[in-house]
């Protein structure tokens, strides 16, 4: 199946650390993704792994990736109110011709 | 560098019309995607296509749906005798390959259709 499921919201305090959770059903994932979306706006690619790395780091952000569990996440250190949006994580999966799957996104807010 | 540029922006429709959503790829990009967001949802998959073939519909509804990306112009997505279940922001996203490598999806704005 090409379930990816996520946690609807989530709530930090300015300067703290987020932590989103993604969990994904296809053991064939060849690509995974985190996206970000603003209210009434498209899709802007944050970062992505490939799936025989276990971390990635790019400034603020750090994703880790569990393949045994089928589990990931994106940190965000230092969460500004900037950073208050949908966020997406998708999977292309090896044969699947590079479409996306995505999950069903988390909604960050960042509170002052 | 002009990005996925989608029109129109907000579409509104009553059921029974015709809805014709283009998209209009990075420069240099020659793959389309669309992709579907119903209200407090996540995005679905609906076609890929190349210059003048589709490569991937499995995602379109079998009926009153077509897309094509013809060897001038836009891609366009056509969603004929629309029905309020057809609300939903649809995105393109355009790389410059496709299947077989890994090339990053850049996003449209997205085209928001309400069907009164």
């Amino acid at each position: 199946g090409e379930d990816v499921e996520q946690s609807l919201f989530l709530s930090v305090r300015e300067g703290d650390s987020s932590v989103i959770n993604c969990t994904y059903t296809d053991s064939s994932s060849t690509y995974l993704y985190w996206y970000k979306q603003e209210p009434g706006a498209g899709l802007q690619l944050l970062t992505y792994i490939f799936s025989n790395m276990d971390m990635k780091q790019d400034q603020r952000l750090t994703v880790l990736l569990n393949k045994k569990d089928k589990h990931l996440s994106l940190r965000i250190a230092d969460t500004q109110t900037g950073d208050s949006a949908i966020y997406f994580c998708a999977e292309s999966l090896m044969g699947g011709g590079n479409k996306l799957t995505f999950g069903t996104g988390t909604q960050l807010k960042v509170e002052l | 560098n002009a990005g996925v540029m989608q029109n129109p922006r907000h579409l509104v429709r009553r059921r029974g019309q015709e809805a014709r959503l283009r998209c209009s790829p990075m420069k240099g990009h020659s793959h389309v995607y669309w992709y579907r967001q119903l209200p407090e949802e996540g995005l679905k998959f609906m076609v890929y296509l190349q210059k003048e073939n589709i490569i991937d519909e499995s995602g379109m509804p079998k009926e009153r749906f077509s897309a094509e990306f013809p060897k001038e112009g836009p891609s366009i997505l056509r969603i004929q005798q629309v029905v309020r279940g057809d609300s939903a922001a649809y995105f393109c996203a355009s790389s410059p390959q496709g299947a077989g490598t890994q090339e990053t999806q850049y996003f449209g704005p997205g085209t928001r259709l309400l069907v009164l």
